[in-house]
């Protein structure tokens, strides 16, 4: 069955790095998102794509944060400078359609130092 | 903004229903899905259900939608201890991608 990948599945960075979080969205979907989770928080929408471009973003996807689908796999969130509150789990989704069902991936932990 | 309400914890004996309730604000919202997500891993879809509908069934999983009080329940039948994970409720508007999701509940099998 296909599934989201996410890579790596802990990042630990030093506050003010740049990190650069990498998920492999199901192979035919077109619409890619980034979700994090604060420990002990709900799961919050950060960013949604499609077609290359941001079709949707929270409050919280501000100018340190950025997308890119580099190549024909990949679907990568950077964010350019941590602070020790960008700590979190962070789900990558991705789904076939505009309104279909998100598919998530196992998360990558980044702690922030 | 929308917002999506569980509560925390739920503890039932191993054999018997579950139900994990979940209540929302947002009047526009068309979908609404149960996802799973056991220790270490990440969210797993279990089903979801229209707006339009008020009960859709799969195996040994119910979904009820009250949509005039916006209340979402799931009903696990005879819940076994790989049940036990933590439960998201989660929503989505007409026309919004972005997913709102509760807190979840973490429902614990006694053996």
């Amino acid at each position: 069955e296909p599934e989201v990948t996410q890579t790596p599945s802990h990042q630990v960075t030093q506050m003010g790095q740049e990190v650069i979080l990498r998920c492999v969205p199901i192979s035919n979907h077109l619409y890619f998102y980034w979700y994090r989770q604060i420990l002990g928080q709900k799961v919050e929408f950060l960013v949604s794509f499609y077609n290359n471009e941001i079709s949707e973003k929270s409050e919280i996807f501000d100018d340190q944060f950025s997308v890119e689908r580099p190549d024909g796999s990949n679907f990568t969130l950077k964010i350019r400078s941590t602070k020790l509150e960008d700590s979190a789990m962070y789900f990558c989704a991705s789904s076939g359609g505009p309104l279909d069902t998100q598919y998530f991936g196992p998360g990558t932990r980044l702690t922030v130092l | 903004g929308e917002d999506v309400e569980q509560s925390l914890f739920l503890s039932v004996r191993e054999g018997d229903s579950s139900v994990i309730n979940c209540t929302y604000t947002d009047s526009s919202s068309t979908y609404l899905y149960w996802y799973k997500q056991e220790p270490g891993a990440g969210l797993q879809l279990l089903t979801y259900i229209f707006s339009n509908m008020d009960m859709k069934q799969d195996q040994r999983l119910t979904v009820l939608l009250n949509k005039k009080d916006k209340h979402l329940s799931l009903r696990i039948a005879d819940t076994q201890t790989g049940d036990s994970a933590i439960y998201f409720c989660a929503e989505a508007g007409t026309g919004r991608r972005a997913l709102t999701f509760g807190s979840g509940t973490r429902l614990q099998v006694q053996p």
